[in-house]
């Protein structure tokens, strides 16, 4: 079945350490997203990629970074400059078009410890 | 800017129906949609307007009004497994990024 996984499902980072999450998707869909979610809040939008190679900053970019260098892989890298980390972490997938609905991944779950 | 406004929490008892509103400001519009989350998962596709009016799905029903900029999510014969929170979410101009509401929890009681 095809689907979206992220792993590991939790994760616990040391001060001063740079983490990466992992997503990959086997649903051919060229757009993949990564998002935050604090406790009780919406979905707010970290970096988003249309196609291999390329991707944009979303809302709450600075502190992250990620890379697209396969179709199916869209890793987030959560480096030291993110001072403020704790949150569920949400990778997600759509074909791209006039409109089309995200598939979510699982989610990671970020600790400092 | 976008932004979107809907209730944060919502109570209903099995059986009942529950509306779920959402109103929206953007700069363009691609329409509205909404997931549905349980504590904890992965958010989930639920439905999409892009034309106002009203579409069905089983239990589910969602309605756009794009002239009040105003839709809402219509949950029918509440089950207690629909205790999760709705987000209702819009495209941006570009039509690429989606930006999310915060969110109504709903609270099915017995």
């Amino acid at each position: 079945d095809g689907g979206i996984t992220q792993s590991p499902k939790y994760l616990f980072r040391k001060e001063g350490q740079n983490v990466t999450l992992s997503c990959e998707q086997n649903l051919n869909h060229d757009a993949m997203y990564w998002y935050r979610q604090d406790p009780g809040q919406g979905l707010r939008l970290i970096y988003y990629s249309q196609i291999v190679n390329d991707f944009q900053k979303g809302d709450i970019a600075e502190g992250y970074s990620v890379s697209r260098e396969k179709k199916e892989s869209f890793p987030l890298t959560v480096t030291s400059a993110q001072k403020n980390p704790t949150a569920f972490y949400l990778c997600a997938s759509s074909l791209t078009g006039t409109y089309q609905p995200q598939h979510f991944g699982d989610g990671t779950r970020l600790s400092i410890l | 800017g976008q932004s979107l406004e809907q209730p944060s929490e919502v109570t209903a008892v099995e059986g009942a129906i529950v509306q779920i509103n959402c109103t929206y400001q953007t700069s363009g519009f691609y329409g509205l949609s909404w997931y549905q989350q349980h504590d904890g998962g992965a958010p989930t596709f639920l439905s999409y307007n892009a034309l106002d009016g009203l579409e069905e799905t089983g239990r589910f029903s969602s309605f756009l009004s794009r002239s009040d900029s105003y839709g809402y999510l219509l949950l029918q014969e509440l089950q207690m497994k629909d205790s999760a929170s709705y987000f209702c979410a819009v495209r941006d101009t570009g039509g690429f990024k989606t930006i999310f509401g915060a969110g109504t929890r709903l609270f099915v009681k017995a």
